[in-house]
């Protein structure tokens, strides 16, 4: 069975551009997670959706970021207008059926902003 | 306070010896606990999830669950190489339906 895929897998860009991560998680998983990795912060959520929906973007650092699902099988994260300190690992998870239940995660995409 | 806090380490175990890292969370709502291991440079990967008190196992893991206490540790027997990485615990509360992830622990294996 496949696992969640995101892509790109690397991002290098400059500061002030958009930038738009994308996932696919896994086929009849009901809840989607994007993550944030940094050294200096660790794993930090920054929003869920179930069902498609967005329960919880409390976790968004800031209204440059934003996050869409518009169907099942698809969701992305944009960032812009992009700034050196997002450089970081984002990945995405999904689980059954939310927060309590096992996540799986994608490879990630490792964003480098210049 | 962080909700879950793990100590970073590096924890080295000789192989074949048994790892013990350790989890404590702050938040009572705290009902299901994971453990995944994460390879430098790769994504986390579940090892274990647990939801009651006491001891889950499978294979050479281990997950033990004390709510009157605040803890939760994984164990891993006959230690190998292979198991050097960073471990992350989890834990799910249903107080606000949060979600949170420790820092990790670092385990070395030394063949």
């Amino acid at each position: 069975d496949a696992g969640v895929i995101q892509s790109p897998r690397h991002e290098v860009t400059e500061m002030g551009q958009e930038v738009t991560l994308r996932c696919k998680p896994i086929s009849g998983h009901n809840s989607l997670f994007w993550y944030r990795q940094t050294m200096m912060r660790g794993l930090e959520l920054l929003i869920y959706f179930n069902n498609n929906v967005p329960i919880d973007d409390s976790g968004m650092p800031e209204d440059r970021f934003s996050a869409k699902m518009p169907n099942a099988s698809f969701s992305t994260l944009k960032i812009q207008p992009s700034e050196p300190r997002d450089s970081a690992v984002y990945f995405c998870a999904s689980s059954p059926t939310g927060l309590n239940q096992p996540q799986h995660f994608g490879d990630g995409t490792r964003l480098s902003i210049l | 306070q962080k909700e879950v806090e793990q100590n970073s380490g590096p924890l080295s175990v000789p192989e074949g010896a048994i790892a013990s890292l350790n989890c404590t969370y702050s938040d009572r709502g705290s009902q299901s606990f994971f453990w995944y291991r994460q390879y430098s440079g790769k994504s986390p990967e579940l090892i274990m999830f647990i939801y009651s008190n006491g001891d889950k196992e499978d294979g050479r893991f281990t997950a033990q669950l004390n709510k009157a206490s605040q803890y939760v540790s994984l164990l891993i027997r006959d230690s190998q190489p292979s198991d050097s990485a960073t471990y992350l615990c989890a834990a799910y509360s249903n107080t606000g339906n949060q979600f949170y992830f420790g820092t990790g622990t670092s385990l070395t294996v030394i063949p």
